[in-house]
């Protein structure tokens, strides 16, 4: 696509519940991460996909947040038994060879998580 | 990756140019220059990057010192869609996309 696609764009849930979050990076990108946002707050890294395979996951808060990526494209972040704390904006972005610095990362529009 | 420096705030009149400043006086030979604005709950939009030349794109220019230990960030004409936070960060090696925004300027355009 033109763009980085992220679903559900805004999704309320009961603490305790699992989520899904979707992201469909720009085609032909072979590097997708993930961020969060807390309201008011710079980003968080939270986990780096080359291909299918993740060399970073040291920004994942907990055990309770997990993802993976398939068919070197689409990604899931996952939150289980979701908290409080957990209520941000989740961004996706994706580039095209590598993380290293000389390729530009493009982000989506996020996907608003709030835990009530 | 090199620390920047960026006022907290600036206004412009719109139709005119913005002039955005950044400094990263620490900046180090293989380090980039990338500016990135964010736009109330929307997700972060790029908007160019350089080494040592000056960029231009269809959004902005970007000017960097001789020296590399400033830049400016160009919007030509300010509309009032610009209005947003704009940061300029510097990233080098393996490990960049670690992104870390810092505080950025809020542009504010004004009618």
């Amino acid at each position: 696509g033109a763009g980085v696609s992220q679903s559900p764009s805004n999704k309320v849930t009961e603490k305790g519940k699992d989520v899904e979050l979707r992201c469909d990076p720009i085609s032909g990108h072979t590097a997708l991460y993930w961020y969060r946002q807390r309201l008011g707050q710079g980003l968080e890294f939270l986990i780096y996909f080359q291909g299918n395979s993740a060399p970073d996951k040291s920004g994942l808060p907990s055990d309770r947040f997990s993802a993976e990526r398939t068919g070197e494209s689409v990604s899931t972040l996952t939150i289980q038994r979701t908290q409080q704390e957990d209520s941000a904006v989740y961004l996706c972005a994706s580039s095209g060879r590598d993380g290293s610095s000389g390729n530009t990362i493009y982000f989506g529009e996020g996907s608003w998580l709030t835990v009530v | 990756d090199a620390k920047t420096t960026q006022p907290t705030s600036m206004d412009c009149a719109e139709g005119r140019a913005a002039n955005l400043p950044c400094n990263h006086s620490t900046i180090s030979g293989n380090e980039y220059v990338y500016w990135y604005r964010q736009i109330h709950s929307q997700g972060p939009q790029y908007i160019i990057h350089g080494l040592k030349n000056n960029e231009t794109n269809e959004m902005a220019s970007l000017i960097i010192t001789e020296d590399r230990k400033s830049s400016t960030l160009i919007l030509p004409h300010a509309t009032l869609r610009d209005t947003a936070v704009y940061y300029c960060i510097v990233r080098s090696g393996a490990g960049s996309y670690q992104l870390t925004f810092g505080k950025g300027t809020k542009l504010s355009v004004i009618p």
